[in-house]
């Protein structure tokens, strides 16, 4: 089956600098990568996708890049701020009769500090 | 999001016991997921089902059950068989095309005491 790993497992950095997260995955049959945010105790919320036949998408101080050939992805977020403070997930999909079943990497913890 | 509800928030139950976790959409999604979550961890896929009346096994379905009698409501009963229950349980739901997003439920939060 698919196996999603997450790096760092923890990110602390300073209001308006930039964050990273990185993934990789181990099945190239993979089509589809959504990265979650989730607040403590809250269900985890859809804030970027990105599809395979796309490289990059971005959205406001979001952003998604996807490498096929190396099978990982990441998200970026710049100017980041206090409410950005959350844990993060990355999935990958398998395409076919996969029936959507999303595999997520373990999450990173990112901690905005005023 | 908000078309999907999950009850209880909060259950405690005792050791040995049966309790059913319940997930209900308005969405009109054809598919629905089961996922559980531990303290530090991702999410792994319990069950998932298609369409009504045909469900399949996730990653941990091991002291799981699952129905799916209407489109709208796909229960999740964990059995005396799970050994360690205690998890924050969350639903999801998804349309059936060919890609598309998985929306999540509140989540319950299930103690075993």
């Amino acid at each position: 089956g698919e196996n999603v790993e997450q790096h760092p497992s923890t990110l602390s950095v300073q209001e308006g600098d930039s964050a990273v997260i990185k993934c990789t995955y181990s099945d190239s049959a993979s089509n589809y990568f959504p990265w979650y945010k989730q607040e403590l105790g809250k269900r985890p919320q859809l804030i970027i996708d990105i599809r395979s036949n796309v490289g990059e998408k971005k959205d406001q101080r979001i952003a998604v890049t996807l490498n096929k050939t190396a099978k990982h992805f990441s998200l970026h977020i710049t100017e980041t701020q206090p409410e950005d403070s959350a844990v993060y997930f990355c999935a990958a999909e398998l395409g076919g009769t996969s029936y959507g079943k999303l595999t997520f990497g373990q999450g990173t913890i990112l901690t905005v500090h005023p | 999001d908000g078309g999907i509800t999950q009850s209880p928030k909060y259950l405690f139950r005792k050791e040995g016991q049966n309790v059913t976790l319940s997930c209900e959409q308005n969405l009109n999604h054809d598919a629905m997921y089961w996922y559980r979550q531990d303290p530090g961890q991702g999410l792994r896929l319990i069950y998932y089902s298609q369409i009504v009346n045909d469900f399949q096994k996730g990653d941990i379905a091991e002291g799981y059950s699952v129905s799916r009698e209407k489109k709208e409501s796909f229960p999740l009963t964990v059995t005396s068989a799970q050994k360690n229950p205690t998890a924050f349980y969350l639903c999801a739901t998804r349309t059936s095309g060919i890609i598309d997003t998985q929306y999540f439920g509140p989540g319950t939060r299930l103690t075993v005491l």
